[in-house]
């Protein structure tokens, strides 16, 4: 079966300029999760969807990041006016159910501002 | 609020060794669980190794074992045979078994094994 995928894998913006990234989880998983992983460091969490329900969103860096998953499967990221700040990987990663404990992660989407 | 500490930026180690990455986290809950992940330069995130707060038994699978020692809020990761496939970043995650389903990670690892 399929996992996690993303696209695009890789994102070039200028900066001020929208971008969306997109997430598709493997069918079925209940949760799902975005992450931002800087170079050099460790994923840090975003937000966080059950189903179409959006529970946390309390890492997302500021109001120019907005995330959706509008029928509970696949979820969109979108970062409005991008700074070089927001140069990144974003991982998204999706869990069966509620309870489960393991997180299925996909490629990532690089994005690069410049 | 939680943290996770990995104090080796890199550790270089022969084929066919045993290898131990450190752990070590802070945090105020009874219930946690702590997880180890491999990230290769394709970039995926690849689940290892999973060990609940209140397990006694040490978490093995394969040739990945979990030293936890609670007293100490340690979780080390010991791989025994390293292979050259090993070679990757590897992070020590944590999260809160009530509430947020988020993970907490370190800073990471980076393992190099040496023909």
């Amino acid at each position: 079966g399929a996992g996690v995928s993303q696209s695009p894998r890789y994102k070039v913006a200028k900066r001020g300029q929208d971008v969306a990234l997109r997430c598709d989880p493997i069918s079925g998983h209940v949760s799902l999760f975005w992450y931002q992983q800087a170079l050099g460091q460790g994923p840090e969490f975003l937000t966080y969807f059950q189903n179409e329900a959006q529970l946390d969103k309390s890492g997302l860096p500021s109001d120019r990041f907005f995330a959706e998953r509008p029928e509970g499967s696949v979820s969109t990221l979108k970062i409005q006016r991008t700074q070089q700040e927001d140069s990144a990987v974003y991982l998204c990663a999706s869990t069966a159910h509620i309870s489960s404990y393991e997180q299925y992660f996909g490629p990532g989407t690089r994005l690069t501002v410049t | 609020a939680q943290k996770i500490t990995q104090t080796q930026p890199g550790m270089f180690v022969q084929e066919k060794e045993a290898v131990t990455l450190d752990c070590t986290y802070d945090t105020s809950d009874q219930s946690y669980g702590l997880f180890w992940y491999k990230q290769p330069s394709s970039g995926e995130m690849i689940f290892l190794i999973y060990q609940g707060s209140y397990d006694e038994q040490n978490a093995t699978e394969g040739r990945y074992s979990l030293n936890f020692q609670k007293a100490r809020k340690s979780a080390n990761l010991v791989i025994s045979a390293s292979q050259l496939g090993d070679s990757a970043m590897y992070f020590c995650a944590m999260r809160e078994s009530q509430g947020a389903q988020k993970l907490v990670f370190g800073q990471g690892t980076r393992l190099t094994i040496n023909p």
